[in-house]
């Protein structure tokens, strides 16, 4: 089985830029979450989609960062514009339903603005 | 979010038990999970416990007390491959958080 899908997997972009990121879940997943992981802050919850609605964005750090989820099968993270300080991996997870259920990570994307 | 306070490093040698301690909070507590890292990896799953006691995955076992809103992660055996960061979730609301992980270095 495909696991959690994100693209790109590494980024190098300049301050101001805009930057998008990729997610595409496990199929049959109804919940997805994205993190953003640093050393100084460890695993940080952003939002969390179910049925393709947000259901919690307060983890979200400020305006410039926006999610969608337009179907089942795909999401997206945009940061608009970007700072250095947004350097982080950001992981999108999925599962399925049942409270505890486990969450699957995808990769990550490893993003460095400059 | 939500606060769970744990270890930021623990060394053992190979062979050894370990214990990895969590602390959380009970608001909307609903499980505790366990996640292990390796480094430029994703976490991935290792156990989950939503009753009061022990859960057993192999090598590894997870135990939850709910009154006190403790749980720990044993791992036994020690093996090199083991050497990763290990993070307990607190499942709240439709949601984990996570804490800020424990760095286990297994040495021979």
């Amino acid at each position: 089985d495909a696991g959690v899908i994100q693209s790109p997997r590494h980024e190098v972009t300049e301050m101001g830029q805009e930057v998008t990121l990729r997610c595409k879940p496990i199929s049959g997943h109804n919940s997805l979450f994205w993190y953003r992981q640093t050393m100084m802050r460890g695993l940080e919850l952003l939002i969390y989609f179910n049925n393709n609605v947000p259901i919690d964005d307060s983890g979200m750090p400020e305006d410039r960062f926006s999610a969608k989820m337009p179907n089942a099968s795909f999401s997206t993270l945009k940061i608009q514009p970007s700072e250095p300080r947004d350097s982080a991996v950001y992981f999108c997870a999925s599962s399925f339903g049942q409270p505890g259920n486990t969450i699957y990570f995808g990769e990550g994307s490893w993003l460095t603005v400059v | 979010g939500q606060s769970l306070e744990q270890p930021s490093e623990v060394t053992a040698v190979e062979g050894a038990i370990v214990q990895i301690n969590c602390t959380y909070q009970t608001s909307g507590f609903y499980g505790l999970s366990w996640y292990q890292q390796h480094d430029g990896g994703a976490p991935t799953f290792l156990s989950y416990n939503a009753l009061d006691g022990l859960e057993e995955t192999g090598r590894f076992s997870s135990f939850l007390s709910r009154s006190d809103s403790y749980g720990y992660l044993l791992l036994q055996e020690l093996q090199m491959k083991d050497s990763a960061s290990y993070f307990c979730a607190q499942y709240n609301f439709n949601k984990f958080y996570f804490g800020s992980g424990t760095k286990l270095n297994v040495k021979p």
